[in-house]
């Protein structure tokens, strides 16, 4: 099958600083990967979308100097949180899709901020 | 963005069928899809159905679209504990934009 892992599960740090959470598809290679997040008790939503070696497209209202995204390979893609704050806490979900297929979904990491 | 709508919680006796609804308002969707999500877990695809087909059956789930009424559901025959999850219904519009809905709740009784 299809693995995409995430790397931390989650994490705590201190309001201020900046953390930086891995998507790894483990078997094959994603032309696409997606950051979603997930507020409690909510649905997911899309925070940007991002192609191997170039620049993530970011939703509607997601500020892209604050969530930065970096598709260096096809098989890692990283999002780092800048100056995070309380309110940036959440649950963060990446996908990677192949050419022409599903998106396969990481297990999600839990970012608190203190 | 598009709205996708579902009951928030549903709970059902263990060997009883559960049936989760979703609404959606995007009528160009291609894809409808099914995932679950565990406590602390990521989404798991459950099962998904073509926009031009109104019915699929994967073992004991069962989706039922209503294109014209824009209405998905998902039933889950012998619903088991493990089924406790949280289930989201979720619109494919275009080639990448995936649209979740709310989420339902599942909770089997034993």
């Amino acid at each position: 099958g299809a693995v995409v892992s995430q790397h931390p599960s989650w994490v705590i740090c201190k309001s201020g600083t900046s953390v930086k959470i891995e998507c790894r598809s483990l078997d094959f290679q994603a032309t696409t990967m997606f950051w979603y997040r997930q507020f409690p008790k909510q649905s997911l939503m899309l925070m940007a979308t991002s192609n191997e070696g170039s620049k993530a497209t970011y939703e509607q209202g997601v500020e892209k100097d604050k969530f930065l995204i970096n598709h260096a390979s096809l098989t890692l893609s990283t999002l780092t949180v800048t100056s995070a704050h309380p309110e940036d806490s959440s649950f963060y979900i990446c996908s990677a899709r192949r050419a022409s297929d599903e998106q396969y979904f990481g297990p999600g990491t839990r970012l608190t901020v203190t | 963005g598009e709205d996708v709508e579902q009951s928030l919680f549903l709970s059902v006796r263990e060997g009883d069928s559960s049936v989760i609804n979703c609404t959606y308002t995007d009528s160009s969707s291609t894809y409808l899809y099914w995932y679950k999500q565990e406590p602390g877990a990521g989404l798991q695809l459950l099962t998904y159905i073509f926009s031009n087909m109104d019915m699929k059956q994967d073992q004991r789930l069962t989706v039922l679209l209503n294109k014209k009424d824009k209405h998905l559901s998902l039933r889950i025959a012998d619903t088991q504990t493990g089924d406790s999850a949280i289930y989201f219904c979720a619109e494919m519009v275009g080639a990448n934009n995936l649209f979740f809905g709310t989420g339902t709740r599942l909770t089997v009784i034993p």
